[in-house]
């Protein structure tokens, strides 16, 4: 079963400040998703990664296969970013359709 | 745009009960995972289908069954309910190889 690990837990930054959230698993996979989840529980998706970079307005995703490594990051934060931004890996199942393996999330406040 | 639709929205039930979630995809999209997520957890993946053939597996327990259906929507039918089964329970829906969209989810209540 391939472990997620995300970094920080919890982070309160300032609003215009750069943000960085890390994310490592430990297997092999099929694609890392980034989420974002708000209070209200509902889950939206920012990116589906299997290699190199993705941008998209603010958020910017890079992923380094060899290293199992992915980052996400906020460029220019606004306090409407707060939210918990999860990690979530694909693994190969054979059949295709590969439910995901989720990390802990990150819960990010910002100030203004 | 159309998003992944779930029913009900909340659902209140008792000790070995059973109840039926109902997942309806985007439009075009032929394949559906179902997650749990209880309280301060993060989600776990249950099962998945692709063109209404199941297609991975996850912790699923024996009690719940699901299946999807000939117009793509899924149920997840869940028996002998327990009070550790109160949770959310998202679905999400993708074309092959596309990201996965949520629905709002379901919330479980075991009373």
């Amino acid at each position: 079963k391939n472990e997620v690990e995300q970094s920080p837990q919890n982070l309160t930054a300032q609003e215009g400040e750069f943000i960085t959230i890390n994310c490592s698993y430990s297997v092999g996979i099929s694609a890392l998703h980034w989420l974002q989840q708000h209070p209200g529980g509902g889950i939206v998706s920012l990116f589906m990664l299997s290699s190199g970079k993705k941008k998209h307005g603010r958020l910017i995703a890079t992923i380094n296969i060899q290293e199992k490594h992915s980052s996400l990051h906020i460029t220019a934060s606004h306090p409407r970013d707060s939210a918990v931004y999860i990690c979530a890996v694909g693994s190969y199942s054979g059949g295709g359709a590969d439910g995901l393996t989720f990390g802990k999330g990150t819960h990010l406040i910002i100030q203004p | 745009a159309a998003g992944v639709i779930q029913s009900p929205r909340h659902l209140i039930k008792e000790k070995r009960e059973t109840a039926t979630l109902k997942c309806y995809p985007i439009p075009r999209h032929d394949t559906v995972y179902w997650y749990q997520q209880g309280p301060g957890q993060d989600p776990q993946f249950l099962i998945s289908f692709y063109e209404k053939m199941q297609s991975d597996k996850g912790s699923i327990p024996d009690r719940f069954s699901a299946q999807q259906f000939s117009d793509y929507h899924s149920e997840l039918n869940m028996s002998s309910l327990e009070l550790g089964d109160s949770a959310l329970y998202f679905c999400a829906s993708s074309s092959w190889g596309e990201p996965q969209h949520f629905g709002d989810g379901t919330r479980l209540s075991i009373l």
